[in-house]
């Protein structure tokens, strides 16, 4: 598969546990936030957002939490499954930037 | 289905042999974007269009030449590449610039 970063922060969980990812962003001007999953060979995939005026959003199974104190931000996976092993990376738009600018990611590894 | 799809998947080429990288969307979106991945890097933004025959440098734009003359298609051309142009391409498209980007599977491109 392909290789998207030889030195990533790795972190393994075993299954069936929850999932905590961080992600310190670089802009406190920056007001929309999104989490990508990318899996070995494919491109990266959307899983959440969210915005600076929230503090927390929820879909299935992932919970963004946002820290605009210490420009922080989190994605919890409950109940981690096998297929959620991938390379996790948040991203942020700089308002006025009209970009998204991408973290390093985390390589997520699903013990059985 | 909606998606993104980039041609070809995997390119082996030598220096100075003009290639072009196809990528077409099917979900009427106007903004389009072209990224390389590369190890400890992260995604990084070459070119950007805001709409047909409209386009922008983004990050990394050296080497790189893209072109919208439909909307639902944004090629990257490479006049003369070089080996440090070996990486791992990704196309992008969104309704809005800045938010949400629908990726495709990437192009891994090897230049000797």
């Amino acid at each position: 598969g392909e290789s998207v970063g030889l030195h990533l922060p790795t972190l393994s969980v075993q299954e069936g546990d929850n999932s905590i990812i961080n992600c310190a962003y670089s802009n406190s001007a920056s007001d929309y936030f999104i989490w990508y999953k990318q899996e070995s060979g494919k491109g990266p995939q959307f899983i959440i957002d969210i915005r600076s005026n929230m503090d927390k959003r929820q879909g299935q199974r992932v919970t963004v939490l946002l820290n605009k104190t210490v420009k922080h931000l989190s994605l919890q996976i409950a109940a981690t499954q096998p297929g959620d092993s991938a390379v996790y990376f948040c991203a942020e738009n700089i308002q006025g930037a009209q970009k998204l600018v991408f973290g390093q990611g985390t390589r997520l590894t699903i013990n059985p | 289905e909606a998606q993104v799809t980039q041609n070809p998947r995997y390119l082996i080429t030598v220096t100075g042999k003009k290639l072009t990288v196809t990528c077409s969307q099917n979900m009427n979106h106007e903004y389009m974007s072209w990224y390389r991945q590369d190890p400890g890097l992260g995604l990084r933004q070459i070119y950007y269009s805001m709409n047909v025959e409209v386009t922008d440098k983004g990050d990394v734009p050296e080497g790189y030449k893209v072109s919208r003359k439909e909307k639902r298609n944004f090629p990257l051309i490479l006049e003369s590449p070089s080996p440090n142009q070996t990486s791992l391409y990704f196309c992008a498209s969104s309704f809005v610039l800045g938010y949400e980007q629908y990726f495709g599977p990437g192009t891994r491109l090897t230049v000797t």
